[in-house]
């Protein structure tokens, strides 16, 4: 069956770095990858949409990477700031989307 | 901006008891989902529309229906709500199937069944 892992469920960082999450997959090919944002007790928000033939995108701060090899997408967010705190979810699409659990990022200042 | 509505924030109701919750989109969007949320689980699709009238299960659709008789409208139906219903409870539109399928989601609903 199909399976979808998100890096440890949270993660703490300094103002400033560099947060790195990581997004694994198996059983599943998928032709799309998007991340979305989610904030406590509201609903997850669009950030990026990269393409299977597609090896990077960028966005402001946030940059991804999608590997169709290694079945990983890896999510950053550099110069991160305390407003970055929140879960970020994963998820692979072909015609509907497969979600992970998410990982919370908290920023500290 | 896309705009999704929920009916209601917090719900709180009795196990056997008809339960229905509401969406609502205004960006004539075809495509409308349903999606429970637990914690460790992320978001799980119970069912899905792309189009007035028309419908398909998702991954976890036992113990639900739903209702899209109009475009910007689609309703879940929990026909006798149990306490393993008990979530957090998340509606989504969509512009295209293909092309990615960006989702634009509502603030969700958080039923409780007692």
């Amino acid at each position: 069956s199909q399976k979808i892992e998100q890096n440890s469920e949270a993660l703490n960082i300094q103002e400033g770095k560099t947060a790195t999450l990581t997004c694994n997959y198996t059983n599943y090919s998928p032709a799309y990858l998007q991340w979305y944002r989610q904030d406590p007790g509201r609903g997850p928000v669009f950030l990026l949409l990269i393409r299977e033939n597609e090896k990077e995108k960028r966005k402001e701060r946030l940059k991804v990477t999608f590997d169709t090899t290694l079945k990983q997408s890896l999510f950053h967010i550099t110069a991160s700031q305390p407003a970055d705190s929140a879960t970020y979810l994963c998820a692979l699409s072909d015609y509907k989307l497969s979600f992970g659990a998410g990982t919370t990022v908290t920023v500290r200042a | 901006d896309v705009k999704v509505t929920q009916s209601s924030r917090y719900l709180v109701k009795r196990t056997g008891e008809k339960v229905f919750l509401e969406c609502v989109q205004d960006m004539d969007h075809e495509n409308m989902f349903w999606y429970r949320q637990d914690p460790g689980l992320g978001l799980r699709l119970i069912y899905f529309s792309y189009d007035v009238k028309m419908k398909e299960k998702g991954d976890i659709p036992e113990g639900y229906s739903v209702s899209r008789e109009k475009k910007e409208r689609f309703s879940l139906i929990l026909e006798s709500a149990s306490t393993n219903q008990t979530s957090m409870y998340l509606c989504a539109s969509s512009l295209s199937l293909a092309d990615g399928n960006e989702q634009f989601f509502g603030p969700g609903t958080r039923l409780t069944v007692l």
